[in-house]
């Protein structure tokens, strides 16, 4: 399957700084990527979906001026968390897909520790 | 109603027997689907997409869809230990842009 990178995998941070990661697709143009966020033992939560060139769209409940999202070309998403708390402590997941039907494949994940 | 659902388990089956994954979708206009397995701690993986109504194999794996019940599933044949992890189902939302729905997951564990 097709490969999608994802850096970094774990950071631990301090409270009130910034942390940004990063999500590439390695062998295709993702013209679609979502960043999920999930809590142990938990399901999936989507956070947004953002399309090349254009601004992201967030789901009910998530703050659009603390999870940046960029997706400037057709092989990189970022997702920087601002202001960090503890509470934003979790399991951060991007996927990419090429086309609206095809199926997404999934970066390793970041781990996000704010202490 | 959630667009895609399935049942949360725990499904538990004995190792080398045949272990069934159900799910049910809302949307009819819903053309393509997947199976993802995640284990705990780590991202989901694709596993089989299937695209068109009867079965689709590969390897111990495949994959059902009927679209006139709006049913899909996931055969794994002889399982083993290793197959013990949380199996999504997900399809792109057609009335949903273009997001991808997932279920809740139904969580398998393969006893010995």
């Amino acid at each position: 399957g097709a490969v999608v990178s994802q850096h970094p995998s774990r950071v631990i941070c301090k409270s009130g700084t910034s942390v940004k990661i990063e999500c590439r697709s390695l062998d295709f143009q993702a013209t679609t990527m979502f960043w999920y966020r999930q809590f142990p033992k938990q399901s999936l939560m989507l956070m947004a979906t953002s399309n090349e060139g254009s601004k992201a769209t967030y789901e009910q409940g998530v703050e659009k001026d603390k999870f940046l999202i960029n997706h400037a070309s057709l092989t990189l998403s970022t997702l920087t968390v601002t202001s960090a708390h503890p509470e934003d402590s979790s399991f951060y997941i991007c996927s990419a897909r090429e086309t609206r039907n095809t199926e997404a494949f999934f970066g390793q994940g970041t781990r996000l520790t704010v202490v | 109603q959630k667009e895609v659902e399935q049942n949360s388990g725990p499904l538990s089956v004995p190792e080398g027997a045949i272990a069934s994954l159900n799910c049910t979708y809302s949307d009819r206009g819903s053309q393509s689907f997947f199976w993802y397995r995640q284990y705990s701690g780590k991202s989901p993986e694709l596993i089989m997409s299937i695209y068109s109504n009867g079965d689709k194999e590969d390897g111990r794996f495949t994959a059902q869809l009927n679209k006139a019940s709006q049913y899909v599933s996931l055969l794994i044949r002889d399982s083993q230990p290793s197959d013990s992890a949380t199996y999504l189902c997900a399809a792109p939302g057609y009335s949903s842009a273009s997001k991808i729905i997932f279920g809740s997951g139904t969580r398998l564990s393969i006893r010995p």
